[in-house]
């Protein structure tokens, strides 16, 4: 089992539309979650953290975890193509260090 | 406020030479890790620098190494480098000043081994 699952895709999704990315981690002690977007070429960029269950909100994207189910999503609302990258979901496993995904690759289509 | 900044910005190498990568963390941030990316993959943890000692380490041979130095800046070296080693090295830099845990990406350096 991988540490850390995301489906690869490409999701596409229309503009205006409502992306839901999702991620499962397998290390039960992770307390703190980050989502990073990475542009083709480029580093990647902290877009949002969470450390606790539910959800928290920044602008159109809301992270939320539920660690008992070991599953955090990234929601990003009026997808506009700009957003098309690759989202990066990136538990803690100890500290300081982040255990990262292969990424889903976002497509918004005009 | 500069962001973390990592020199070069590209690198070609032949097998079994060896190189020298450099980061100067964000304004204010103390640690240091270092993540290598290959392509189509995400980044994997090296190592990581705090108070000029290597705090904690990745599944990575001894043929990578690094320091820090006492402005916080880093470097990492690969010795005997193979063509696996082509990659993105990616720096990140975190601290208190950053909040808590989060982590910040320099624009990383990409090593071409061939």
């Amino acid at each position: 089992q991988k540490e850390v699952e995301q489906n690869s895709g490409p999701l596409s999704v229309p503009e205006g539309a409502i992306a839901s990315l999702n991620c499962t981690y397998s290390d039960r002690g992770s307390q703190s979650f980050f989502w990073y977007r990475q542009y083709s070429g480029k580093s990647p960029e902290l877009i949002m953290s969470i450390y606790s269950n539910g959800d928290k909100e920044d602008g159109r994207f809301t992270a939320q975890l539920n660690k008992a189910s070991q599953y955090v999503s990234l929601l990003i609302r009026d997808s506009q193509p700009s957003d098309s990258a690759t989202y990066l979901c990136a538990p803690e496993t100890s500290f300081q260090k982040l255990v990262f995904g292969t990424g889903t690759r976002l497509l918004v289509s005009p | 406020d500069a962001g973390v900044t990592q020199s070069p910005t590209h690198l070609i190498k032949t097998r079994g030479q060896q190189v020298t990568l450099r980061c100067s963390p964000k304004s204010g941030h103390d640690t240091v890790s270092w993540y290598q990316q290959a392509l189509g993959q995400g980044p994997q943890f090296i190592f990581q620098y705090y108070e000029e000692e290597e705090r904690q380490r990745g599944n990575f041979p001894d043929r990578f190494s690094g320091h820090q130095f006492p402005n916080y800046s880093s470097e990492l070296n690969v010795n005997a480098l193979w063509l696996g080693d082509s990659a993105l090295y990616l720096c990140a830099s975190s601290g208190l000043a950053g909040g808590p845990y989060e982590q910040y990406f320099g624009p990383g350096t990409r090593l071409t081994v061939t």
